[in-house]
């Protein structure tokens, strides 16, 4: 079975600096895609970035990109430049290509310091 | 587009009482699939459905859950005879494609479901 795994309860920057979240899942396919989520304090989970496992480029949203590693199945998050709004809970989540739900992480909390 | 609504945000039921929570997709999706998260927790699977078939359940429990997605109308979760680890938040998701890894999936704000 899939499993998805975040080491990180909760992690903290301060504002304008670089953090990273980690992930790392278990799977024995080769086709499937991996996210990452965001839920503030407002509960709404907001799709952050998305990789598919079969282009070997990291994915990018302006300050936010991941790196993918896809023989070590690793996939964290780099947030650039951080600001008072990136401050949430972080979902990691897979779906495997011939499944239609998504196996979730439990989540790192970051903490934004002005 | 007023995306996914799901409601009531915030419902309080007393034990054995039973929970109805509602899911509208987003207009054009015509799958839907409900998770839960418990405090603390991630989200868990728990089923997905399309427009009347009910096409994977295997995250929901075997007793006391059940979900409809009917032709006309909101899908719905119910849970009869609630306890007291019912209590959690449950999300709404709906995609226009039966692949979330390729359609992606957009959720709802959540119903809080609180059980006392």
């Amino acid at each position: 079975a899939q499993t998805v795994t975040q080491s990180q309860p909760e992690m903290s920057v301060q504002e304008a600096e670089t953090v990273t979240l980690s992930c790392t899942y278990d799977t024995s396919e080769s086709d499937y895609y991996l996210f990452w989520y965001k839920q503030p304090p407002s509960r709404q989970m907001i799709l952050v970035i998305r990789q598919e496992a079969y282009k070997q480029q990291n994915a990018t949203e302006n300050r936010f990109s991941v790196n993918f590693q896809k023989a070590a199945k690793s996939f964290s998050l780099k947030i650039s430049d951080s600001q008072l709004g990136d401050a949430a809970m972080y979902f990691c989540a897979y779906n495997g290509g011939a499944t239609n739900k998504l196996i979730f992480g439990t989540g790192t909390l970051l903490a934004v310091q002005p | 587009n007023a995306g996914v609504m799901q409601n009531p945000r915030h419902l309080v039921r007393r034990r054995g009482q039973e929970a109805r929570l509602r899911c509208s997709p987003m207009k054009g999706h015509s799958h839907v699939y409900w998770y839960r998260q418990l405090p603390e927790e991630g989200l868990k699977f728990m089923v997905y459905l399309q427009k009347e078939n009910i096409i994977d359940e295997s995250g929901m429990p075997k007793e006391r859950f059940s979900a409809e997605f009917p032709k006309e109308g909101p899908s719905i979760l119910r849970i009869q005879q609630v306890v007291r680890g019912d209590s959690a938040a449950y999300f709404c998701a709906s995609s226009p494609g039966q692949a979330p890894g390729v359609y992606g999936y957009t959720f709802g704000s959540g119903t809080r479901l609180t059980v006392v």
